[in-house]
């Protein structure tokens, strides 16, 4: 089983600040086949970001997705009001696929 | 236009078995490369992946829960059953469904149902 671990657990920032989020995959995660999710409370996780760099349909371009192997990094640059949720990366590469613990982004 | 929906019942009994229904539109589980997970998270804690079915009736499940769950299509209704077995509080979640494909390669699950909270208490 691949373990994902997510940091930082909070990040505290302000409104138009850059976001920069860490996902460490304990074994390599072959094709890139790393994904990565909104969820705002009492709804349901949002794709972002699926291929490790890829986004998704609709997803604006302040979000970006970067890395390969074991470590990926999701960066929001100029964090909107909306921005402010809980953030999770996914593998999808190997069964089980797993997810990581989260990341809350708060408004400082 | 792709939906899913879960419904099923929001309060069992401990050692009880639970049975939740995804039912979807705008795609069939008959098609080559479509599949269904399940994703469940307790309240205030992270996403766990449960299981998956594929178009071809493969099955894959979380390790944690192989010896309790089982997941089954209904094509020919676009319905996906889990059943979790022998249940305990620590069950209590919110249960999703969502849609995925694994065609040249995998690909992430993309559309989520709303999710159904499962409560497991006497």
């Amino acid at each position: 089983e691949i373990v994902l671990t997510q940091s930082p657990g909070t990040l505290s920032l302000s409104p138009g600040e850059r976001a920069s989020l860490s996902c460490r995959a304990s074994q390599s995660v072959s094709g890139r086949s790393l994904a990565w999710y909104q969820q705002k409370p009492g709804q349901a996780p949002r794709l972002l970001v699926y291929g490790a760099s890829s986004r998704a349909t609709g997803i604006p371009d302040r979000f970006s997705g970067s890395g390969s192997g074991t470590d990926f990094t999701l960066t929001i640059t100029g964090l909107e009001p909306e921005d402010f949720a809980v953030y999770y990366c996914h593998q999808y590469v190997t069964t089980p696929r797993t997810f990581g613990q989260g990341t809350k982004v708060e408004i400082k | 236009q792709i939906t899913l929906k879960e419904s099923g019942p929001t309060l069992v009994k401990p050692t009880q078995s639970l049975t939740l229904t995804c039912t979807f539109t705008g795609f069939s589980l008959t098609t080559s490369g479509v599949g269904v997970g399940w994703i469940r998270q307790p309240p205030g804690k992270a996403l766990e992946w449960v299981a998956v079915i594929f178009w071809n009736d493969n099955k894959y499940y979380g390790p944690s829960l192989t010896s309790r769950v089982t997941v089954a299509k209904d094509t020919s209704g676009n319905q996906v059953a889990l059943t979790l077995t022998n249940v305990d509080p620590a069950d209590t979640a919110t249960y999703y469904c969502a849609h995925t494909t694994y065609d040249s390669g995998p690909h992430p699950v993309d559309i989520w149902g709303q999710g159904t909270m499962v409560t497991v208490s006497s």
